[in-house]
């Protein structure tokens, strides 16, 4: 399984946008990337899952350089809600499916 | 789509005792589940997969015989902690990947999507 690497924590104010980096040099041909936000005592969320390129959706964007050893996610305008923590995961039928979750990156939004 | 649910939400009980925590997709047909543990302040720990009929597969280090997992049907996976000490508190979430009956969710197999969690508490 791919290992992924991401900052610690992320300080921003309402209205910014947070890109948040995700290292995943040993990421497999077939492996995908997938963002899930997660808030305190509640199960992960989908954000957005991408291959290749970028891919946007209504909450994210996700940016993914050729050689997919990283990706961005980019939040635009956050506000206080969107404080979480942020996970990024890579995976694929490879690996049975099974998304092994790092450390994630505590966002903090201040008003 | 794509939604998943959790009974009970939260649960205490005593020491010695077995406690079954449901996981259920309401909308998909879930092929394969996943449950996960997490600690305080800790990221999620995968602990094993399921897959519909078939026996449960078991991360490294966790005991098969004290977290049995029973995926009966396509939409119910069920984790029962069994013998339950203080130790084992914890959040457990379920996720499940599979198909909606016209095709695969997300854009690949392995999007998962995660169950609310339920939050277990030994004395």
């Amino acid at each position: 399984l791919a290992k992924t690497t991401q900052p610690i924590s992320m300080d921003s104010y309402e209205g910014q946008e947070v890109n948040i980096t995700c290292s995943h040099n040993n990421i497999a041909t077939n492996d995908y990337i997938t963002w899930y936000q997660q808030f305190p005592s509640q199960g992960p969320r989908f954000i957005i899952q991408g291959y290749k390129t970028k891919v946007t959706n209504e909450v994210a964007s996700l940016f993914i350089p050729a050689d997919r050893k990283s990706s961005t996610l980019s939040l635009p305008r956050v506000s206080l809600s969107d404080t979480a923590v942020y996970y990024c995961l890579v995976g694929g039928e490879a690996a049975g499916n099974k998304l092994t979750f790092g450390g994630g990156t505590r966002v903090l939004v201040k008003p | 789509g794509a939604v998943v649910s959790q009974h009970p939400s939260w649960v205490i009980c005593k020491s010695g005792t077995s406690v079954k925590i449901e996981c259920r997709s309401l909308d998909f047909q879930a092929t394969t589940m996943f449950w996960y543990r997490q600690f305080p302040k800790q990221s999620l720990m995968l602990m094993a997969t399921s897959n519909e009929g078939s026996k449960a597969t078991y991360e490294q280090g966790v005991e098969k015989d004290k977290f049995l997992i029973n995926h009966a049907s396509l939409t119910l996976s069920t984790l029962t902690v069994t013998s339950a000490h203080p130790e084992d508190s914890s959040f457990y979430i379920c996720s499940a990947t599979g198909t909606d009956g016209r095709e695969t969710l997300g854009s690949s197999t392995d999007t998962q999507y995660f169950g609310p969690g339920t939050r277990l508490t030994v004395l």
